[in-house]
């Protein structure tokens, strides 16, 4: 079964600064991914999502993330941190020819003014 | 579309009672899931739906837990009786069943707490 491994439960960063959240996952098929975000006391939203096509997605609030099959990873970026993305993020995997989608552990995001 | 409605928004109860989590799904979603976050563990999938027929409930804990779909339109995850490590948060979300446009709708989760 596919999974997905989130290296970093808490990432820092301040204000304004460059925000990388990794992503790794495993599956047996070409896999759908996507990056879901969860503000305090909320459900989750996608951000972005990968199906097929260009390798480079992009999503809501400026961010994006690139699948990279080599490296079997879909990094989350955002150029510039603002205060507002502070929240949970959590990368997810499904397999194309079923509906199980199976999400990392998460990685909480704070942002330091 | 309201989105996908769970209730109620937080639940508290006392050991061995029952729980009864509740979720209407957006109109026209065929597939429905449960899952259950907590901080030990992540978003864990328990179980999903396609056309109200249970597919994988592999990630269901244990026999207290039990879920149904009666329709398209409502979904019940019951626990039975509860313990204080059930306690979490348990979202609901629905999705159409595959396609290049998959994409989960998430409810805004209910918070339970077993005393």
């Amino acid at each position: 079964a596919q999974s997905v491994t989130q290296l970093g439960s808490h990432v820092s960063v301040s204000e304004g600064a460059l925000v990388l959240l990794r992503c790794n996952y495993s599956s047996s098929v070409p896999p759908y991914l996507f990056w879901y975000v969860q503000y305090p006391n909320q459900g989750l939203q996608l951000l972005l999502k990968y199906t097929t096509g260009a390798t480079l997605v992009k999503g809501i609030n400026g961010f994006e993330a690139e699948f990279k099959k080599s490296e079997t990873s879909f990094h989350l970026t955002k150029p510039s941190a603002h205060m507002s993305d502070a929240a949970e993020y959590f990368c997810a995997v499904s397999e194309r020819d079923n509906n199980d989608m199976r999400f990392g552990a998460g990685t909480r995001l704070t942002v330091k003014p | 579309d309201a989105g996908v409605i769970q209730s109620p928004r937080h639940e508290v109860t006392e050991m061995g009672q029952e729980v009864t989590l509740r979720c209407k799904p957006i109109s026209g979603h065929n597939s429905l899931f449960w899952y259950r976050q907590t901080m030990m563990r992540g978003l864990e999938l328990l179980i999903y739906f396609n056309n109200n027929v249970p597919i994988d409930d592999s990630g269901m804990p244990e026999d207290r837990f039990s879920a149904k779909m009666p329709n398209a339109s409502f979904s019940t995850l019951k626990i039975q009786p509860s313990e204080p490590r059930d306690s979490a948060v348990y979202f609901c979300a629905s999705s159409l069943l595959r396609g290049d446009n998959e994409k989960l709708f998430f409810g805004s989760g209910t918070q339970l707490s077993v005393l």
